[in-house]
């Protein structure tokens, strides 16, 4: 069965600081998408970014850095040099491909960044 | 750029009745679900939908939850006789194919009383 854990509940950082929110999945599949979204105070649901099983390159997009490791079963995500507006709930999402279609989340990290 | 729209945002609802929530996916969009959280809970899969029917569900998904695509554009979740428990955000997503970001819509949030 597919399963994501996200080990840290909350964690509070302050602003400027580099946080890393811990990913790390279970899959039958040897094909499957991994997946981070951002949940502001808000409610709504903000894609980040999508990997592919076969693609372990990391990637970074400004502040924001990811780090595929397919040997620990693991898709960290590196929030650098942190802002006040980066205080959300960051979720996980697992997609197979043969096995199902529906995401899975992981419980989500709440990720508060003082001013 | 193109998004998933839902409405209403916020239904009140006595508890026994039933719901509609509406949907409208990105329009070139294959593939519907439906999610809910329970609040500061996490997101859980209840359906997903393709080609004019349900291709999977999830244990949630019981026997008072069904989905509909009535045209070409919108995608609904109805509950029957809501329960204090179904109180949670309802969260519709669409995407072109297997593997694609979801994309999601704002959420519906349903409140019973």
């Amino acid at each position: 069965a597919q399963k994501v854990t996200q080990a840290q509940t909350e964690i509070s950082v302050v602003e400027k600081e580099d946080v890393t929110l811990d990913c790390v999945y279970e899959t039958r599949d040897t094909t499957y998408y991994l997946f981070w979204y951002k949940q502001p105070p808000s409610g709504e649901l903000v894609f980040l970014i999508r990997r592919n099983s076969f693609d372990e390159q990391n990637e970074i997009s400004g502040r924001y850095s990811w780090n595929f490791q397919k040997s620990t079963s693991s898709f960290n995500f590196t929030i650098t040099a942190s802002q006040v507006v980066d205080s959300a709930v960051y979720f996980c999402a697992l997609s197979e491909v043969f096995y199902g279609q529906n995401f899975v989340f992981g419980p989500g990290t709440r990720l508060s960044v003082l001013p | 750029e193109p998004e998933v729209t839902q409405t209403p945002s916020h239904q009140v609802t006595q508890m026994g009745q039933e719901v509609i929530l509406r949907c409208v996916p990105i329009s070139n969009h294959l593939y519907f679900y439906w999610y809910r959280q329970i609040l500061g809970q996490k997101v859980e899969f209840l359906v997903s939908f393709y080609n004019n029917e349900i291709s999977e569900k999830s244990e949630i998904f019981d026997d008072q939850f069904s989905v509909e695509r009535p045209d070409g554009s919108n995608f609904t979740l109805k509950i029957r006789s809501t329960k204090l428990e179904d109180s949670a955000m309802y969260f519709c997503a669409s995407s072109y194919s297997l593997g694609q970001p979801q994309h999601f819509g704002d959420g519906t949030r349903l409140s019973i009383l």
